[in-house]
This record gives C-alpha cells, sequence and structure tokens, in this order.
C-alpha cells in the first residue's frame, strides 16, 4: 500500500543546514511535497517536485529526488530559528485524488 | 492571493451532537478534500470530491461522515453524531483541475469533543 516514512526529530545549529529525509513506496507518484507546520497552524506548501526532476531548488530551499530508491530529500540553508516547525513529506499520483502524509520531522533549530 | 478558508477555525461539542465544518474553496478549483490530523499524529485523508460527487474516500469515512457543496462556494463535512475520537484538526484542500496537481490546504478547524 502506499506509505510515506519520516525520521520523526532533527536538531540543528542556527546557521547550519537541515536536511529532512523521507522515503515512499508509491512508484506511481508523481507530484512529491514538502509542507511546513508551526504550531497550532495550518499547512504550508513549501515546495514540490514532479516525479520526472531530480532536483528543485528555491532560495534557501533544494529538494533532491532519488526516484529509484524513492527518496525525497529536503534541504534548508543556513536554517533561521524561525524554521523551527514540523516538516511533512507528502505525495500524490496522477489522478491525484488524494494526498498521502508522512509522519512529520520536527526541526528543532538552536540559537 | 486567492486562497482556502475553513469556519469555525475552533469548534467545542458534546459527545452525539452534530457538527458541520465549512470551507470556501479556492473559487476556480474543481477537487475539494477533507483531511483530518489527530493532536501529535500525522495528517490523514478523508475523502476527495469532484463534480458533485464523492471520488474517494478512506476507511475513517465512515456513515458519520458526509460531505455536501450546497451552492457555488460552499463545501462542507458534516459529523452525525460525534465521538470522543473525532477530536482533531480538520482541514480542507482543493485543486484545479487540467494536470495542476498541488492541493491548497486551509487553515484548518479544531474539533474538541467532550
Amino acid at each position: 500500500g502506499e506509505d510515506v516514512e519520516q525520521s520523526l526529530f532533527l536538531s540543528v545549529r542556527e546557521g547550519d543546514s537541515s536536511v529532512i529525509n523521507c522515503t515512499y513506496t508509491d512508484s506511481s507518484s508523481t507530484y512529491l511535497y514538502w509542507y511546513k507546520q508551526e504550531p497550532g497552524a495550518g499547512l504550508q506548501l513549501l515546495t514540490y517536485i514532479f516525479s520526472n526532476m531530480d532536483m528543485k531548488q528555491d532560495q534557501r530551499l533544494t529538494v533532491l529526488l532519488n526516484k529509484k530508491d524513492k527518496h525525497l530529500s529536503l534541504r534548508i540553508a543556513d536554517t533561521q530559528t524561525g524554521d523551527s516547525a514540523i516538516y511533512f513529506c507528502a505525495e500524490t499520483h496522477t489522478g491525484g485524488f488524494k494526498t498521502i502524509f508522512g509522519a512529520g520531522t520536527r526541526l528543532f533549530v538552536k540559537a | 492571493e486567492p486562497e482556502v478558508t475553513q469556519t469555525p477555525s475552533h469548534q467545542v461539542t458534546q459527545m452525539g451532537q452534530e457538527v458541520i465544518l465549512r470551507c470556501v474553496p479556492i473559487s476556480n478549483h474543481l477537487y475539494f478534500y477533507w483531511y483530518r490530523q489527530i493532536l501529535g499524529q500525522k495528517v490523514e485523508f478523508l475523502v476527495s470530491f469532484y463534480n458533485n460527487e464523492i471520488s474517494e474516500k478512506s476507511e475513517i469515512f465512515d456513515d458519520q461522515f458526509s460531505v455536501e457543496r450546497p451552492d457555488g462556494s460552499n463545501f462542507t463535512l458534516k459529523i452525525r453524531s460525534t465521538k470522543l475520537e473525532d477530536s482533531a484538526m480538520y482541514f480542507c484542500a482543493s485543486r484545479l483541475a487540467g494536470g495542476q496537481e498541488t492541493q491548497y490546504f486551509g487553515p484548518g478547524t479544531r474539533l474538541l469533543v467532550l
């Protein structure tokens, strides 16, 4: 079945790079997403990548996709305390009636 | 920038009561979704809706749940007889058809069943 797995916690120092990893099982996934959720808030779409791409960069964010290994990562350069949040990996596929979410990675940024 | 809105932001209800959660999707979007997130857990798909009918639903979406698009703008989720375990954040999302696969999420309604 469809499943998305993420590590639960990541702690980094301010100014360092953060790398959040995700694996998924659905080989028909066509869109893969990273969402950010701050405490008590909704889901903010950070970035997404189409499955025929290997990499996407958007300012401090770099998404890498290894389709062979079904592995997705999000790199945040120069991590700031405001980046502290839960980051959800998610996937959908063509016809995309639903999005499957991982459990979320809680990022702690130490000053 | 257009956005999905949801009302109310918070709702407290007694077990066994009916609740209706409301969403206004982005105006030209054609696909609509409900998700829920129990506190501290992952976001779970409930139901998708297209062309005035349910496209897909999860096993969570049992007979106690229903969705409706009563007019051209609102999309509602009704829970007929709430249970304690229905306490969660409920997110509405919408998507434009025609190959645009990104879903846009609303801010959520936090439901607490006592």
